[in-house]
């Protein structure tokens, strides 16, 4: 089982529509949770991080942690064209030495 | 500027050739880390370092080692590249009890 799983996609999702990513982990000790968002042939960025159960808000950005069934999720208000990447999420771990792990990462293509 | 900085951007070169790919940065943060992202594999941690005096190998280390010049400079070598090396190279640095890891451009590197 791999420590941090998402499903590749691609994941489509019309213009103005929600979209849901979502992320699985495995290390129950697993304390802080990243969601990135990679354009082509670029590096990654932070878009939101969030370590406590429930949601975080941040504009058209919703991060929801439930750390009860280890998974993690995205939520992507009134997507727009500009939102389609390739997003990335990573748990730090904190037991040793704190690191990021990061999982495959999920394609996500916004349709006009 | 750009407070992450990677060189070379792009490389071509052959089986068994020592190559050296180079990260600054100036962003003053102690912690620097070198992945590598192969498609569908997401990234993968190498090796990271949290000062000038501590290396850690991290979860693909074999076939790289690396050097910490100064607190900005963080370099990854091949000492004999392999064509199963062929992949995008990222640089991130973080600070002491960091939310983010800050990416470098990237280095695209292929091995013939």
């Amino acid at each position: 089982q791999k420590e941090v799983e998402q499903n590749s996609g691609p994941l489509s999702v019309p213009e103005g529509a929600i979209a849901s990513l979502n992320c699985t982990y495995s290390d129950r000790g697993s304390q802080s949770f990243f969601w990135y968002r990679q354009y082509s042939g670029k590096s990654p960025e932070l878009i939101m991080f969030i370590y406590s159960n429930g949601d975080k808000e941040d504009g058209r950005f919703t991060a929801q942690l439930n750390k009860a069934s280890q998974y993690v999720s995205l939520l992507i208000r009134d997507s727009q064209p500009s939102d389609s990447a390739t997003y990335l999420c990573a748990v730090k771990k904190v037991e040793g030495a704190q690191k990021l792990v990061f999982g495959q990462g999920t394609r996500l293509t916004i349709n006009p | 500027d750009a407070d992450v900085t990677q060189t070379p951007r792009n490389r071509i070169t052959k089986t068994g050739k020592r190559i050296m790919l180079e990260c600054s940065q100036t962003k003053g943060h102690d912690r620097m880390y070198w992945y590598r992202q192969d498609p569908g594999l997401g990234l993968r941690l190498i090796y990271y370092s949290f000062d000038v005096k501590d290396i850690n190998k991290g979860e693909i280390s074999d076939g790289y080692s690396v050097s910490r010049q100064a607190q900005a400079k963080f370099s990854l070598s091949l000492e004999s590249a392999i064509p199963n090396q062929t992949a995008l190279y990222f640089c991130a640095t973080s600070d002491l009890g960091y939310n983010e890891q800050f990416f470098g451009p990237g280095t695209r590197l292929t091995v013939l």
